[in-house]
């Protein structure tokens, strides 16, 4: 079976400042790994993916994310934060066809 | 333009009666899901299909069920044995592989009264 843990339900965070959104994944194999961001009241959209080869990830809008095997994590991070980054975000793991998402996280940034 | 739809975006229904959410894509996806929204739960898995006419239950298919009868359309119905059949429904659809990115409709939000 594979599962999702997002560590944080909420996070604050001031304007430019950086952040980390934490994400855990399990699974008795290997697995592919995605990021997505949903805006209030709409569809998700994705971030960045994780399918093979170097560990560190770019995406849009400024976001890159980490896959680590050995702790099994795959964190979000973005270096400086904009009023337009508020929203939640959710990590996935898929298998097969099977696509799973975590719980998010609400990301809220103060002015 | 390519794209997945949802209809309606809100919805209310009467307590115990059976409601039809709708999803449509012209993406030429193989695969279609439908996950259930609620506010500290994440998305949860309800169905996927990969093939016209198979479908496979998710992590919380009870009291739902789903038919795929066109590549193209992926119809969820919330029947009355679903005990808190309110949320916000979401539809997406990706090419057949565990590395492929899924799209996302705009979502349903149910409300049963």
């Amino acid at each position: 079976a594979q599962s999702v843990t997002q560590l944080d339900s909420q996070v604050p965070v001031f304007e430019e400042a950086p952040v980390e959104l934490r994400c855990n994944y399990s699974s008795s194999v290997s697995v592919y790994l995605f990021w997505y961001v949903q805006y209030p009241n709409q569809g998700l959209q994705l971030l960045l993916k994780y399918l093979s080869g170097s560990t560190l990830v770019k995406g849009i809008n400024g976001f890159e994310a980490e896959f680590n095997k050995s702790q099994t994590s795959f964190h979000l991070r973005k270096p400086s934060v904009h009023i337009s980054d508020t929203a939640e975000y959710f990590c996935a793991v898929s298998r097969y066809e099977k696509l799973t998402f975590g719980t998010g996280t609400r990301l809220t940034i103060i002015p | 333009d390519g794209g997945i739809t949802q209809s309606p975006k809100y919805l209310f229904r009467k307590e115990g009666q059976n409601v039809t959410l709708s999803c449509e894509q012209n993406l030429n996806h193989d695969a279609m899901y439908w996950y259930r929204q609620d506010p500290g739960q994440g998305l949860r898995l309800i169905y996927y299909s990969q093939i016209v006419n198979d479908f496979q239950k998710g992590d919380i298919a009870e009291g739902y069920s789903v038919s795929r009868e066109k590549k193209e359309s992926f119809p969820l119905t919330v029947t009355s044995a679903q005990k808190n059949p309110t949320a916000f429904y979401l539809c997406a659809s990706r090419l057949l592989g565990p590395n492929t990115e899924a799209f996302f409709g705009q979502g349903t939000r149910l409300t049963v009264v």
